[in-house]
């Protein structure tokens, strides 16, 4: 079946430093893959996506690119500010177009 | 903003009891799906609605039941409610490629 395995956090960093939140999968099929983030009290907002391998998402400053032969999908941000403080889940979504999510990465930035 | 929207926004119940809880879309999109958030994990998939017609359904009993209208909102039922299903449920919806969040319900069953 398909799985999303994602780093484990929390994480906590310093304004403007660099964000790395690992996310590699399993799927029986070629998947779309996903970055959502959930703010404190909020529900998810699609945060990136990539549909076929190579593609690079980006949104916001953030990218992740679609690595079939590592089956990988890492998120990353040069920059961070206070307000990406979140929880970061890495979804793939197959054929069937369910969404299989990661557990989340707490990240938490500090001025 | 993602123009899914969840009614209501917490709820409590007591164990037995029934509950249903409310999701309305943008115009258009005609794939609604329901998940579980319980705390500190990721969402579960339930179901998925696709043209008013059940399109995939998780690892969930049948007390777990959902409906969805032509007017691109939908309900999700949960009978005989149990202690474990208190958590976030999220309503999304879209087209089958990308789907978008609603804020959520949080439903605490005592």
């Amino acid at each position: 079946g398909n799985s999303v395995t994602q780093m484990e956090g929390p994480v906590t960093l310093s304004e403007e430093a660099f964000l790395t939140i690992n996310c590699t999968y399993t799927a029986t099929g070629y998947p779309s893959l996903f970055w959502y983030v959930q703010y404190p009290g909020e529900g998810l907002q699609l945060l990136l996506k990539a549909t076929k391998a190579d593609d690079k998402g980006s949104n916001k400053g953030f990218e992740a690119t679609y690595r079939k032969e590592t089956t990988s999908f890492h998120l990353e941000k040069g920059s961070v500010q206070v307000s990406d403080s979140a929880v970061y889940f890495c979804a793939l979504s197959d054929s069937d177009y369910k969404l299989s999510f990661g557990a989340g990465t707490t990240v938490t930035v500090r001025a | 903003e993602t123009g899914v929207t969840q009614s209501p926004t917490h709820l409590i119940k007591t164990r037995g009891q029934q509950v249903t809880l409310r999701c309305s879309s943008q115009s258009g999109h005609n794939t609604v799906s329901w998940y579980q958030q319980a705390l500190g994990q990721g969402p579960q998939f339930i179901f998925q609605y696709y043209r008013e017609e059940e399109n995939g359904r998780g690892n969930f009993p049948p007390r777990f039941s959902g409906l969805q209208f032509p007017n691109y909102s939908s309900e999700l039922n949960v009978n005989a409610l149990e202690l474990d299903d208190s958590a976030l449920y999220l309503c999304a919806s879209g087209t089958q490629e990308t789907q978008y969040f609603g804020p959520g319900t949080r439903l605490l069953v005592l």
